[in-house]
Parts: structure tokens; sequence; C-alpha cells
């Protein structure tokens, strides 16, 4: 069975801080990965994913996160921090002779001026 | 032009009726998906169709009846509708293959009265 952690629940940081948000997974065959951003009262948009290609990998509006099998993890990451990046986090793994995708529970960014 | 679109947006019921929800997708995608969101923002897969059959029905009560007239649509028929079913209800599709990511609709959020 595959399972996805990530690491509190809210992340406050300052605009034009370091955004790290964490996930952990846990997955009996190789994983495929994905990071979502909720938007209020918005369906769930993708940010990026890791399908056994390159372990960095590049998302859109500046995130990328990496995937590390020795730590079971695939953290995402943006350098500087923007008023708009300010949602809802969701990481998300796959692979499992199966499309389901396995949530984990989110973790809420806000942004400070 | 919207890729994946669900009406209505917004339900608001008194327990014990009927209701459905439509989703329509113009990705050319062949594999569609119910998710439920609940208050705590915990996204879990309900069902989801590959080319109008039933693949994943994740032991979500029989009241909750999906129908896949064709494979760009795929419809949510809730009866008897209970206090707990209040949720916000998204649709997806994708290619349905596990590395391949899955484009969300904005959900419909559902209160029962």
């Amino acid at each position: 069975a595959q399972s996805v952690t990530q690491l509190g629940s809210h992340v406050s940081v300052s605009e034009g801080a370091l955004v790290l948000l964490r996930c952990n997974y846990s997955s009996s065959v190789p994983p495929y990965l994905f990071w979502y951003v909720q938007y209020p009262n918005q369906g769930l948009q993708l940010l990026l994913k890791y399908t056994s290609a390159a372990t960095l990998v590049k998302g859109i509006n500046g995130f990328e996160a990496e995937f590390k099998k020795s730590e079971t993890s695939f953290h995402l990451t943006k350098p500087s921090a923007h008023m708009s990046d300010a949602a809802e986090y969701f990481c998300a793994v796959s692979g499992d002779n199966t499309d389901k995708l396995i949530f984990g529970t989110g973790t809420r960014l806000q942004v400070f001026p | 032009d919207t890729a994946v679109s669900q009406t209505p947006k917004y339900l608001v019921t008194q327990m014990g009726n009927d209701k459905s929800i439509k989703c329509e997708q113009n990705l050319g995608h062949d594999t569609m998906y119910w998710y439920k969101q609940d208050s705590k923002k915990f996204l879990k897969i309900m069902f989801s169709y590959n080319n109008k059959e039933l693949i994943i029905n994740e032991t979500v009560p029989n009241r909750f009846s999906p129908k896949s007239p064709d494979k760009a649509h795929l419809n949510l028929h809730i009866n008897s509708l209970e206090l707990g079913d209040s949720a916000v209800y998204f649709c997806a599709s994708s290619l349905g293959q596990s590395n391949q990511p899955q484009h969300f609709g904005d959900g419909t959020r559902l209160s029962i009265l």
C-alpha cells in the first residue's frame, strides 16, 4: 500500500523568504509523485510531477521538488515566496498497479508581507 | 475553455433528498474520477471510470451511484442524502496511467441542512 505524509499542516513565511513544504512517501513499488496547489474555492492545479526521470523537478510558478529515494522524500521548495503563493498544497503518490492518487493531508501556506 | 467542468458549483439541500452532480471533460482523456474533500481538506478517491467502465470503487456507500454515458462525462447521483455527505466533490480526468497527472474541476460544494 502507498501513503503520503505531509509534515506541518500550516507553514507561514514572509514575502521573499524560502518556502519549504515537506512530503514523505511510503511505497512498495517505484512511486510517481505529484504536488498540487489548491487556491480558495478552486480545484487542484498540478505544480509538478516526478515520474522516474530527473530527480530534481521544476514546476510552475517557480516551484521545484527533489526526489530523494534514500529519504523517501519529495519536498517542495521555492526560493522566494510571493503573496500569491498563499494556498493549500497537496503531495500525492501513485504507481502501485493503479492510477489511483493517494493524497497527503495538505499544508496551508501563509505568506506575510 | 474549461478543461474539466462540474455543475452545479454549489448545492444546498435537505437530508433525505436525491441530487446529481455533472462532470464533463474536453481533454480527450479516457479516465475520469470522483473525489471527496472533507471539512479538514482531506481528499479521497471515490470512483474511477475508464471508457465508461467502472475501475475503482472505494467502499463508498451504495447511495452514491456514478454514471458515465460516454468517456467525456461522469455524473454522480446521490440518494437519501445524509449530514455526513456535506463536502466538496471534485471531478478529475487523466490518460489513465499512474505516471500521468490528473486534471481537476473546480468542485461542487454540497451542504446538507
